[in-house]
């Protein structure tokens, strides 16, 4: 069984540059979503996605957008990067049920992104 | 505002020595709390979570963590310290959404020395 894969694991982007991340759910899992962790500090939610709609957004500008498919895969853009925008982006898939809300997450081992 | 705070930026412990990761938190309630760990290129794996059933709750790898209300604490212990124990820890709480968002903190790094 498969886990969370990401792709790709590593890309330089410069600056303007438009960026597409992209993650497979683990099998079974409905629920996307999407952290950006700077170097030296702990992960920070970006948005999270659930029957192909953005349900919950953390504080990022709209630079940051996302998409995900029928098959639970889902997609991270983010338009005209800067510099700070340079990070590792980890993906984490979950099962939604209505008894436990959102089940455990499971981590992919991210995409770092480098940004010239 | 609900947070997390990891004490420590760094620990060192020995090998064979206990590991103590230090983590507050700051709620109006009760709120859902865990340990993740990451090691160098590897994703985050979820160590143990606290959910209100139990205040001493028990992990992976021989990992405990306390709820301890009065001191708003949710500090990670493990009684021997392992080499391949070497990773980053991150405090993270949940604020018990339906659909979970997770807050994390700065995370500690622990260092194993032989």
């Amino acid at each position: 069984d498969a886990g969370v894969t990401q792709s790709p694991t590593h890309l330089i982007k410069t600056r303007g540059q438009q960026v597409t991340l992209r993650c497979s759910p683990k099998s079974g899992h409905d629920t996307v979503s999407w952290y950006q962790q700077a170097l030296g500090q702990g992960p920070q939610f970006i948005f999270q996605y659930y029957e192909e709609e953005e349900r919950q957004r953390g504080n990022f500008p709209d630079r940051f957008s996302g998409h995900q498919f029928p098959n639970y895969s889902s997609e991270l853009n983010v338009n005209a990067l800067l510099l700070g925008d340079s990070a590792l982006y980890l993906c984490a898939s979950s099962l939604v049920s209505r008894e436990r809300g959102t089940g455990e997450l499971f981590f992919g081992e991210g995409s770092r992104l480098t940004v010239l | 505002a609900q947070s997390v705070t990891q004490l420590d930026s760094h620990v060192s412990v020995s090998e064979g020595t206990p590991v103590l990761l230090r983590c507050n938190y700051s709620s109006s309630y009760s709120p859902s709390l865990f340990w993740y760990v990451q090691h160098p290129n590897k994703g985050l794996q979820l160590l143990l979570k606290y959910t209100s059933a139990a205040t001493l709750v028990k992990g992976i790898n021989g990992f405990e963590a306390e709820f301890k209300k009065s001191e708003t604490s949710f500090h990670l212990t493990k009684p021997s310290a392992h080499m391949s124990d070497a990773a980053e820890y991150f405090c993270v709480f949940d604020r018990g959404s339906t659909l979970g968002r997770l807050y994390f903190g700065r995370g500690t790094q622990l260092t194993v020395w032989p």
